[in-house]
């Protein structure tokens, strides 16, 4: 079936530095994709969305890329504060006849300080 | 605003046991859904409802499982005969349109543990 996966189940990197996380999509037909931030104990937060007819897009301190061509999309957060610790899943709208999303396994951002 | 609510956060039933988990919805937003989480790993889908139409329920592991929502708002999704393998964190998201392009916001989530 249909997946959406990430690269690495746990990242580290020292405060201040930029992060990147990676995520790969299996479905071509995929138009919508979000990042989400969960902390422990808590539900999914939302980071930032990009849509297929895009392949950048800058929130606060976030930067969602779109790699169509090779089904690929990454998470940039600049200047990583321990705050940032958290859960990181990306997300897509896998099969255009269903709604919900289809969910990655998530990557663990550990900021070390 | 008030984002989505999920009650009780917390839930320890015993095997068998049937159980109904709640969720509010963000005021407005027409589409809302169920999710899973096991511990450790990505989101489930279970069941998408939208507006008056009949729901998605192409997620639901089994029988067992169920959801209503009322009035368009309100939804509760009930597990029947619990068993220790429904023990997760099961999670309401609600959408303005669901339309599979919009944000998706979720609330805190439901802790459940089948003992």
């Amino acid at each position: 079936g249909e997946s959406v996966g990430l690269h690495l189940p746990t990242l580290s990197v020292q405060e201040g530095d930029n992060s990147i996380i990676n995520c790969a999509y299996s479905n071509s037909a995929s138009d919508y994709f979000i990042w989400y931030k969960q902390e422990s104990g808590k539900g999914p937060q939302f980071i930032i969305d990009i849509r297929s007819n895009m392949d950048k897009r800058q929130g606060q301190r976030v930067t969602v890329l779109l790699n169509k061509t090779v089904k690929h999309l990454s998470l940039q957060i600049a200047a990583t504060q321990p705050g940032d610790s958290a859960v990181y899943f990306c997300a897509a709208n896998m099969d255009t006849g269903r709604r919900a999303l289809t969910f990655g396994s998530g990557t663990r951002l550990q900021v070390q300080p | 605003g008030a984002g989505v609510s999920q009650s009780p956060s917390n839930k320890v039933t015993e095997k068998g046991k049937d159980v109904e988990l709640r969720c509010d919805p963000i005021s407005g937003h027409t589409a809302l859904y169920w999710y899973r989480q096991s511990l450790g790993q990505g989101l489930e889908f279970l069941i998408y409802f939208q507006g008056n139409s009949a729901p998605d329920k192409s997620g639901l592991p089994s029988d067992r499982f169920s959801a209503e929502r009322t009035g368009g708002s309100v939804s509760t999704l009930t597990i029947q005969r619990t068993q220790q393998e429904d023990s997760a964190v099961y999670l309401c998201a609600s959408s303005a349109a669901g339309t599979g392009q919009e944000t998706q916001y979720f609330g805190p989530g439901t802790r459940l543990l089948v003992l």
